[in-house]
């Protein structure tokens, strides 16, 4: 149980598109979900938590207009990397809250981004 | 001090010893703490977690708590190669957010 999907696995854009990446929850519900993002030898970031049918909640110095995140149903939560450039270029990475094992976060299998 | 800080190590252990990876952290952090492992390229799994004082075992891994010395701690009983990866230690902050160490590379020498 707990397995937490996302896709695409790997994305290649030129700069100035947008990218959409989507995380599903798979065998639970998760009205809460966190989206990461963690660049060469580092630690991940929090950049939000995502809140089924409410507005996402986004960390520090993270642009809520550049980084769209929705939370749609209790299983899926999309980020998309609006006007990406180089700097964009990361390993995002989500993940859901069992609600029924309380506090534990589950990953996802994590999305490189590339933008040319 | 930051919230939850662990060495970077690389911890260096010979294959069938116990490594030992410590994590301290700062009073922003709740009682709940978790530890998870991350392959290069690869997402993190969790391993284990822990929310009460004392130790905590599942097969080879034991977490152990120190709530009076904000301590938490893992320990791998008869590491494998295949254990060499990145350790992260995390706390909860409130909110439920997830507060990560920088994390400690551990490599077992065979």
């Amino acid at each position: 149980g707990a397995v937490v999907s996302q896709h695409p696995s790997r994305v290649i854009c030129k700069s100035g598109t947008s990218v959409k990446i989507e995380c599903r929850s798979l065998d639970f519900q998760a009205t809460t979900m966190f989206w990461y993002r963690q660049f060469p030898k580092q630690s991940l970031m929090l950049m939000a938590t995502s809140n089924e049918g409410s507005k996402a909640t986004y960390e520090q110095g993270v642009e809520k207009d550049k980084f769209l995140i929705n939370h749609a149903s209790l299983t899926l939560s999309t980020l998309t990397v609006t006007s990406a450039h180089p700097e964009d270029s990361s390993f995002y990475i989500c993940s859901a809250r069992d609600e029924l094992v309380v506090e534990t976060q589950y990953f996802g299998p994590g999305t490189r981004l590339l933008v040319l | 001090q930051k919230e939850v800080e662990q060495n970077s190590g690389p911890l260096s252990v010979p294959e069938g010893a116990i490594a030992s990876l410590n994590c301290t952290y700062s009073d922003r952090v709740s009682q709940s703490f978790f530890w998870y492992r991350q392959y290069s390229g690869k997402s993190p799994e969790l391993i284990m977690s822990i929310y009460s004082n004392g130790d905590k075992e599942d097969g080879r891994f034991t977490a152990q708590l120190n709530k009076a010395s904000q301590y938490v701690s893992l320990l791998i009983r008869d590491s494998q190669p295949s254990d060499s990866a990145t350790y992260l230690c995390a706390g909860m902050e409130y909110g439920n957010k997830l507060v990560f160490g920088a994390g400690t590379i551990l490599r077992v020498k065979s």
